[in-house]
């Protein structure tokens, strides 16, 4: 398996644009995670799907970001407008959902940059 | 909340032992993890332990847990420079939604020839 996909890697845009974030799971996973790393806060989960279905958005900065997943293979984290305070690395995880340790697998992230 | 802490620096040579600390406050705590992330990339699963073990090992890696002080280290023998890096302590349980992984800030892993 190619592991979590995840596209631009790297997204340098200016401040009011929109950015959109891509992520493809690993192929058979139930649950998509999206998270931010940034310096100041570490790693924080936004928001993750089960099957598709947006269980905890709690994580969501505010009604900026968005995030979408259309279907099991794919899934979107849109910011409009974009911030210099987005500026951070974005990942996405997926996890098989099947009990047991489920271990969250990771994608190579993200970096945007707010300009 | 629940949180995990651990501090955030850690210098060795090459050849010695390496011993990276996590504390945790979630009493529902079922699975730990330790992940590792190189720059630029992402986090990648190093090993993870069951609540009911104290111990694991896996070749250079240990893994112990004392569930009554909520205390998970990570020991890596004859540590190498291709292990500098910086590594997360990660915990699951009941109180934080069992699907949820709560991280803690990391630990920056300096060998030293």
């Amino acid at each position: 398996d190619a592991g979590v996909i995840q596209s631009p890697r790297h997204e340098v845009t200016e401040m009011g644009q929109e950015v959109t974030l891509r992520c493809k799971p690993i192929s058979g996973h139930d649950y998509l995670f999206w998270y931010r790393q940034t310096m100041m806060r570490g790693l924080e989960l936004l928001i993750y799907f089960n099957n598709n279905v947006p269980i905890d958005d709690s994580g969501m900065p505010e009604d900026r970001f968005s995030a979408k997943m259309p279907n099991a293979s794919f899934s979107t984290l849109k910011i409009q407008p974009s911030e210099p305070r987005d500026s951070a690395v974005y990942f996405c995880a997926s996890s098989p959902g099947q009990g047991g340790a489920d271990t969250q697998y990771f994608g190579p992230g993200t970096r945007l940059t707010v300009l | 909340g629940e949180d995990v802490e651990q501090s955030l620096f850690l210098s060795v040579r090459e050849g010695d032992s390496s011993v990276i600390n996590c504390t945790y406050t979630d009493s529902s705590s079922t699975y730990l993890y330790w992940y590792k992330q190189e720059p630029g990339a992402g986090l990648q699963l190093l090993t993870y332990i069951f609540s009911n073990m104290d111990m694991k090992q896996d070749q250079r890696l240990t893994v112990l847990l004392n569930k009554k002080d909520k205390h998970l280290s990570l020991r890596i023998a004859d540590t190498q420079t291709g292990d500098s890096a910086i590594y997360f302590c990660a915990e699951r349980g009941v109180n934080t939604g069992f699907q949820k992984l709560v991280f803690g800030t990391g630990t920056r892993l300096l060998v030293s020839p």
